[in-house]
């Protein structure tokens, strides 16, 4: 069935550090890609999406690539701020079944 | 705020107890999904209704329930409660397409 695994946290990094959260998935067909973020004490909140390969969705300075190839959507921040802080979640949605990844919470540190 | 609503915003219940989750979709959205969130376990996927109708199940425990309304607002029921439902539940509901989801700020349910 489709899957997504994604790098374990925590992730802590500096200010202005630049940021990758790996995620690989395992899917039938052709999934949409998404990634999510969630802040404290919130719900989860679309931070960006890819429809199809070769796709690159981007929002706030992050940006990720849908890589057929590789069957990866790793998300990359040039420079994160203490306000990126949060848990971010990988998932892909095929058909009718959307599946998230385990997380991964980001710390950025002034 | 994303257009989904979700109450209550905490929950605070003896073990034993029944308790209800409620959920509007947005505006025109008629697919709702429940998912539970717990420190141990991530995100996990319990049920969704599209239009009414349940269209597919997770991990939903058989002490848990839902339903769809025709207004398409949806109940989460959880009854027998035991420690370990202590956890954030979300709703969320989606548009048509290949559209994501839009997820509620939660319900916060503490068993005691």
């Amino acid at each position: 069935g489709n899957s997504v695994t994604q790098m374990e946290g925590p992730v802590t990094l500096s200010e202005e550090a630049f940021l990758t959260i790996n995620c690989t998935y395992t899917a039938t067909g052709y999934p949409s890609l998404f990634w999510y973020v969630q802040y404290p004490g919130e719900g989860l909140q679309l931070l960006l999406k890819a429809t199809k390969a070769d796709d690159k969705g981007s929002n706030k300075g992050f940006e990720a690539t849908y890589r057929k190839e590789t069957t990866s959507f790793h998300l990359e921040k040039g420079s994160v701020q203490v306000s990126d802080s949060a848990v971010y979640f990988c998932a892909l949605k095929d058909n009718n079944d959307m599946r998230f990844g385990a997380g991964t919470r980001l710390t950025v540190k002034p | 705020d994303s257009g989904v609503t979700q109450t209550p915003k905490h929950l605070i219940t003896a073990t034993g107890q029944r308790v209800t989750l409620r959920c509007s979709p947005r505006s025109g959205d008629l697919s709702v999904y429940w998912y539970q969130q717990s420190l141990d376990q991530g995100l996990q996927f319990l049920i969704q209704y599209y239009n009414g109708e349940e269209r597919a199940k997770g991990n939903i425990l058989e002490r848990f329930s839902a339903q769809q309304f025709p207004d398409l607002h949806s109940e989460l029921n959880l009854s027998s409660l035991e420690l370990g439902d202590s956890a954030l539940y979300f709703c969320a509901s989606r548009g048509t397409g290949r559209s994501g989801y839009t997820f509620g700020s939660g319900t916060r349910l503490t068993v005691v």
